[in-house]
């Protein structure tokens, strides 16, 4: 049981390149969702998705974009990435009402 | 919107000397307090869920209580091992609203030998 895995763990972008972070998960489970992590900000969530074929903005969505094509699938896009978007990204799945499960984490370094 | 905070930012402790993190929380309707811990460059691992104020769950050394405000987590009798850092977070009925968790900074917890 892999539970939640994501591609890459690691990543350098020139500034103004894209990319595609993958999340799966194995569980069955209905939500998913994006956070990055910086220091002294804690975990805020990007965007979210509540089942297959939906999507949602989070707290800080601007510079990305996500699709749930597949319900054990969840990417997050960066269509022009910026040094802001240097950041430790973490995805997460959830069945309704229950705890969340996360990933081993991306970290991304937008140079 | 909801909100949450956890102090102190870090703690230092000597192996066996107990003590509690604390978790504040604003929320529109308390749905969980979830707390979860993060040792470094890994994604944070699932402790406890909390529903209810009065409501406590124990794993090991690690106890979490509720109010209608604020969480503890008491670590009784730490060892090096429960180093890492202690995340907080809360999903509310924020209708509408991410549906998602809020999490806290964060406690950084050091347990020296």
């Amino acid at each position: 049981n892999a539970g939640v895995t994501q591609t890459p763990k690691f990543r350098v972008l020139k500034t103004g390149q894209s990319m595609t972070l993958l999340c799966a998960q194995d569980m069955n489970h209905e939500y998913m969702y994006w956070y990055r992590q910086d220091p002294g900000m804690g975990l805020r969530l990007i965007h979210y998705s509540v089942g297959e074929g939906t999507t949602a903005k989070g707290e800080v969505p601007d510079g990305y974009n996500v699709s749930r094509l597949k319900k054990q699938n969840f990417l997050l896009g960066l269509e022009s990435a910026a040094p802001s978007q240097t950041s430790v990204y973490f995805c997460a799945s959830r069945p309704s009402r229950k705890e969340a499960f996360f990933g081993q984490g991306t970290r991304l370094t937008v140079v | 919107e909801d909100q949450v905070t956890q102090s102190p930012e870090a703690l230092r402790l000597q192996e066996g000397e107990s003590s509690s993190l604390n978790c504040s929380y604003t929320v529109s309707g308390l749905r969980g307090l979830f707390w979860y811990r993060q040792d470094p460059g890994k994604g944070p691992e699932f402790l406890f869920t909390l529903y209810s104020a009065g409501e406590e769950k124990e794993k090991e050394r690690l106890k979490a209580t509720l109010t209608k405000k604020e969480s503890f987590l008491h670590i009784t009798a730490p060892k090096p091992e429960d180093s890492a850092t202690y995340l907080c977070a809360v999903q509310g009925y924020s209708g509408g609203g991410a549906d998602g968790l809020t999490f806290g900074k964060g406690t950084h917890l050091i347990i020296q030998p």
